[in-house]
């Protein structure tokens, strides 16, 4: 049972670039979710998704967008990436929202030159 | 507003203190949930406990207990006789009711256990 994955670790972007953060979960978690912490701080939430073909932003939604196509997947695709989004990315899933505890995943190291 | 405060950015204790780690909220809902979550140097978020508005009792699960007083707003976790491996950033968080997908987190407070 891997929980909840993420790939890649680790990327380097340039200013301008795109990417896709791929985030997939085995649990048959209906709730899925993508942060971002940047040093020291806690995390806040980018968007979040109550079910296939459902997503919503969360406090932090520019220069990012969501889809959910299936229940395990629930990608963050970076358009025109900028400094301002280095930071480490995690996504989680719950059973349903509160008060059920979310899962994470291990992370997403994204740095932005 | 809504809102969770950690004061304490570090703390660093020797190996078998005990050490307590200090979280207060803010809201006017009467339907809320508190979390913790510790995160290991290794980066993943792993959670520890849940308590709903309405259950104040303290909870102990081995060396870790929690501390909920609704009267401070406060839900404070003390580690009894801490280890090297209790080094962590810990995260206090708050869920609404009427918030359903949305965890406000403190910022975390950093602990060291030094040996």
């Amino acid at each position: 049972n891997a929980g909840v994955t993420q790939t890649p670790k680790f990327r380097i972007l340039k200013i301008g670039q795109s990417m896709t953060l791929q985030c997939t979960q085995d649990m048959n978690h209906n709730y899925m979710y993508w942060y971002r912490q940047d040093p020291g701080m806690g995390l806040k939430l980018i968007y979040y998704s109550v079910g296939a073909g459902i997503t919503d932003k969360g406090e932090v939604p520019n220069g990012y967008n969501v889809s959910r196509s299936t229940t395990e997947d629930f990608p963050l695709r970076l358009e025109l990436a900028a400094p301002s989004q280095t930071s480490v990315y995690f996504c989680a899933s719950s059973l349903t929202g509160t008060p059920y505890e979310q899962y994470f995943g291990p992370g997403t190291r994204l740095t932005v030159t | 507003a809504q809102k969770v405060t950690q004061a304490q950015t570090e703390i660093s204790v020797v190996e078998k203190e005990d050490v307590t780690l200090d979280c207060v909220y803010e809201t006017r809902d009467t339907t809320y949930y508190l979390f913790w979550y510790k995160q290991p140097p290794s980066g993943e978020l792993v959670f520890l406990i849940r308590r709903n508005s309405f259950d104040e009792q303290n909870e102990i699960s081995g060396r870790y207990s929690w501390n909920f007083q609704k009267s401070t707003s406060s839900f404070n976790f003390t580690i009894t006789a801490s280890q090297v491996v209790d080094s962590a950033v810990y995260f206090c968080a708050l869920s609404l009711r009427n918030s359903n997908y949305q965890l406000i987190w403190g910022a975390g407070t950093k602990l060291i256990i030094k040996p």
